[in-house]
């Protein structure tokens, strides 16, 4: 059974047309991540939520955002996308030692 | 600040091969280690950790053991499959503030050929 779960799989949008992404845990888990990874590259943490406390990482663009109305839930916000905003985004949930990652949503940016 | 590098790929090996992707750490104090693995167009998947020194990580017949002397956690397996074709990232656990940080190495390609 799926445990993080990531709508849609891929996802076009336009130049500077916001666009929101989603991820659902049925872990129950406390903490969610957002992760950025571009063609053949390491995933790089854009941000996280220990509850509902949000945690950006220093370098993450303010064009992204993200919301965590529940537990389960978490959505991740581009508000202007651009061209080198195409790229895998993988959200995860864990607890104290291991993070459990979602299938990716790809983004494609005309 | 902490760190991971891992060997440049794209390994590429026949089947039955025995298979080694060589990590390495940069650390302050004793984070866990983990591989993780993505096959094409998919998210990554734990493959094995371990979270002490001279622990061993096994799963599917890949093994990694955690050195400390040498800030190691290479990955081995005996013999691999056309079905074990994926890219591999090592990473380690930072744990500022309570929260599991992951840093990943840049990842290897593996390639097996039948």
């Amino acid at each position: 059974d799926a445990m993080v779960i990531q709508n849609p799989r891929y996802q076009v949008t336009q130049f500077g047309k916001p666009v929101t992404l989603s991820c659902s845990q049925t872990l129950n888990h406390n903490v969610m991540y957002w992760y950025q990874q571009k063609s053949s590259q390491a995933p790089k943490l854009l941000f996280h939520y220990y509850d509902k406390d949000f945690n950006n990482e220093a370098d993450t663009p303010d064009n992204f955002q993200s919301r965590r109305p529940n537990t389960s839930f978490c959505f991740l916000d581009i508000r202007s996308p651009g061209l080198g905003d195409a790229a895998m985004y993988l959200c995860a949930t864990g607890g104290q030692e291991t993070q459990y990652f979602g299938p990716g949503t790809r983004l494609l940016v005309l | 600040g902490n760190s991971v590098t891992q060997m440049e790929g794209p390994v590429t090996l026949s089947e039955e091969a025995f298979l080694t992707i060589n990590c390495t750490y940069t650390a302050t104090g004793y984070p866990s280690l983990f591989w993780y693995v993505q096959y094409p167009g998919e998210g990554l998947q734990l493959l094995l950790k371990a979270t002490k020194a001279d622990d061993k990580g096994s799963n599917k017949g890949f093994e990694a053991t955690y050195r400390k002397e040498t800030t190691s956690f290479h990955l081995e397996k005996g013999s691999v499959q056309v079905s074990d074709s994926a890219v591999y990232f090592c990473a380690l656990s930072d744990s500022p503030g309570g929260y599991n940080k992951l840093i990943f190495g840049a990842g290897t390609r593996l390639a097996v050929h039948p």
